[in-house]
C-alpha cells in the first residue's frame, strides 16, 4: 500500500516563499504529482516529478529525492489567489492507481 | 474546449436507490479514473482504467462499478447507495504517459 503525509495548514504574507513538504511510502513508485484545488472547484495540475531533482513552472518549483522518499512543492512571490489546498500524489508502478495526501491548506495574508 | 464533463453536478438521493453519474472527455484521453472526496482525507482513488474494457479498483472501490465501453465515457455506478456514500465526487482523465491529470468539475451526492 501506499501513505503520504503533508502539513495540514500553512500561513504565510504576500510575496513570501512557502515550502510544503511531502513524504510518501510506497510499495511501487512511479512518479509524484502535485495539484492545486481552490475551494468548490476541481483539483489543477501544477507540477509532476519522476526523477530526483528540482523542477520549476514560473512561480512553482517541485523537488523530489526517491532515495528520502520525500519531496516538495515551492510557492514562490506569494499572491492572494495563492490560497488554495495542495495534494501530492504518487502512483504506483503501474501508472494508475495513485494515492492523494490529506492536502495543505495554504492561507495568504495581506 | 478540450474539457471533462461530469452528470449530475448535484444530487440527493435515497438510500437503496440506483444511480449513475456519467463523466466524458473530449480529449481523446486513454486513461480516465473516478476519486471521492471527504474532508480531510483528501482525494481517494475509486476505480481507473487504463483504456477501453480495462478497469481496475483503486484504494475505495467497495459499493461502486464502473465500465469503459467507450474511451470518451466512463460512468460510475452506484447499484445500491449508502450514506456512506456522501460525498463529492470527480472524474479525471489524461493520455496513457501524460502527467497531468484533468479533472471534471465534480458531483456533489448526498444519499439520505
Amino acid at each position: 500500500g501506499q501513505s503520504l503525509e503533508q502539513p495540514s495548514e500553512v500561513t504565510a504574507v504576500e510575496g513570501a516563499i512557502v515550502q510544503i513538504n511531502c513524504t510518501y511510502q510506497t510499495s511501487g513508485f512511479y512518479g509524484l504529482s502535485w495539484y492545486q484545488q481552490h475551494d468548490g472547484g476541481a483539483p489543477t495540475f501544477l507540477s509532476y516529478n519522476a526523477l530526483d531533482g528540482l523542477e520549476e513552472t514560473g512561480r512553482f518549483s517541485s523537488f523530489l529525492s526517491r532515495s528520502d522518499s520525500y519531496g516538495y512543492l515551492l510557492l514562490q512571490e506569494l499572491q492572494m489567489k495563492d490560497s488554495a489546498s495542495y495534494f501530492c500524489a504518487v502512483s504506483d508502478d503501474s501508472w494508475g492507481k495513485f494515492q492523494f495526501g490529506a492536502g495543505t491548506q495554504v492561507v495568504v495574508t495581506p | 474546449e478540450a474539457q471533462v464533463t461530469q452528470n449530475p453536478r448535484y444530487l440527493i438521493t435515497v438510500t437503496g436507490k440506483k444511480l449513475t453519474v456519467t463523466c466524458s472527455q473530449n480529449m481523446n484521453h486513454e486513461y480516465m479514473s473516478w476519486y471521492r472526496q471527504d474532508p480531510g482525507l483528501g482525494l481517494r482513488q475509486i476505480y481507473y482504467s487504463m483504456n477501453v474494457e480495462v478497469t481496475d479498483k483503486g484504494d475505495v472501490p467497495e459499493g461502486y462499478k464502473v465500465s469503459r465501453k467507450e474511451k470518451r465515457n466512463f460512468p460510475l455506478i452506484l447499484e445500491s447507495p449508502s450514506p456512506n456514500q456522501t460525498s463529492l465526487y470527480f472524474c479525471a482523465s489524461r493520455l496513457t504517459n501524460g502527467d497531468t491529470q484533468y479533472f471534471g468539475p465534480g458531483t456533489r451526492l448526498t444519499v439520505l
